[in-house]
């Protein structure tokens, strides 16, 4: 089946930097989300990407749809104590059933103040 | 933006009762809906696809006689966790699909967590 590896799986890193996380797929997406939870809350859409090559910001946050449509990044720039939390990518693959999307396992970002 | 509230946030029952677990889009209309499952440090596993006016799909390994789900109008979808055991404990999360433009957007509750004892 469609598998999406999201790396890294979690990360420590100081209030100020900056921070990376990707997504690949083994198939093409058509779409690409990034999502944040925080404990106990559902995940809320961060940024949504729909053409390849695509680069969107949201403050500090910037996301790129990947040019093969394998692959989307999300960057967090000037890092805070509130970005804590689990990040997801979701993708929908052509073909797929409407609207059925695929997550990443997640990346969980610490910080340190 | 596109709301979904998803009520309650959290349940306590005990074994053997049924529990139901609502998800409402409140500004915008959702022929399908969307029910995960959440355990701890995990990502989320689709349980199944709610249909208006139609019968849920399931995914593979999914039970439907104990997780029935009804999508009775296009704002409201219900998960109810019947007979609920201690394993059934969990965070579930539904999401609604917003289509704008062609493009897709899943939006998501805030989840409940669910406490069987």
């Amino acid at each position: 089946g469609q598998q999406l590896n999201q790396s890294p799986q979690s990360m420590f890193i100081q209030e100020g930097e900056d921070v990376s996380m990707n997504c690949t797929s083994s198939s093409i997406f058509n779409t690409w989300l990034w999502y944040k939870q925080d404990p106990g809350e559902g995940p809320v859409l961060l940024i949504a990407l729909y053409k390849a090559g695509e680069l969107t910001s949201n403050g500090r946050l910037t996301a790129q749809f990947g040019i093969t449509r394998k692959d989307s990044f999300l960057n967090i720039s000037a890092s805070i104590p509130s970005d804590v939390g689990i990040y997801f990518c979701a993708g929908q693959f052509p073909g797929g059933s409407q609207g059925n999307l695929i997550f990443g396992k997640g990346t969980k970002l610490s910080v340190k103040p | 933006g596109a709301v979904v509230s998803q009520h309650p946030s959290r349940v306590i029952c005990k074994s053997g009762t049924s529990v139901k677990i609502e998800c409402r889009s409140l500004d915008f209309q959702a022929t399908t809906m969307f029910w995960y499952r959440q355990f701890p440090k995990q990502s989320l596993m689709l349980m199944a696809t709610s249909n208006e006016g139609s019968k849920a799909t399931y995914e593979q390994g999914v039970e439907k006689d104990k997780f029935l789900i009804n999508h009775a109008s296009l704002t409201l979808s219900t998960l109810t966790v019947t007979s609920a055991h201690p394993e059934d404990s969990s965070f579930y999360i539904c999401s609604a699909q917003l289509y704008r433009d062609g493009n897709t957007e899943a939006f998501f509750g805030q989840g409940t967590r669910l406490t069987v004892v």
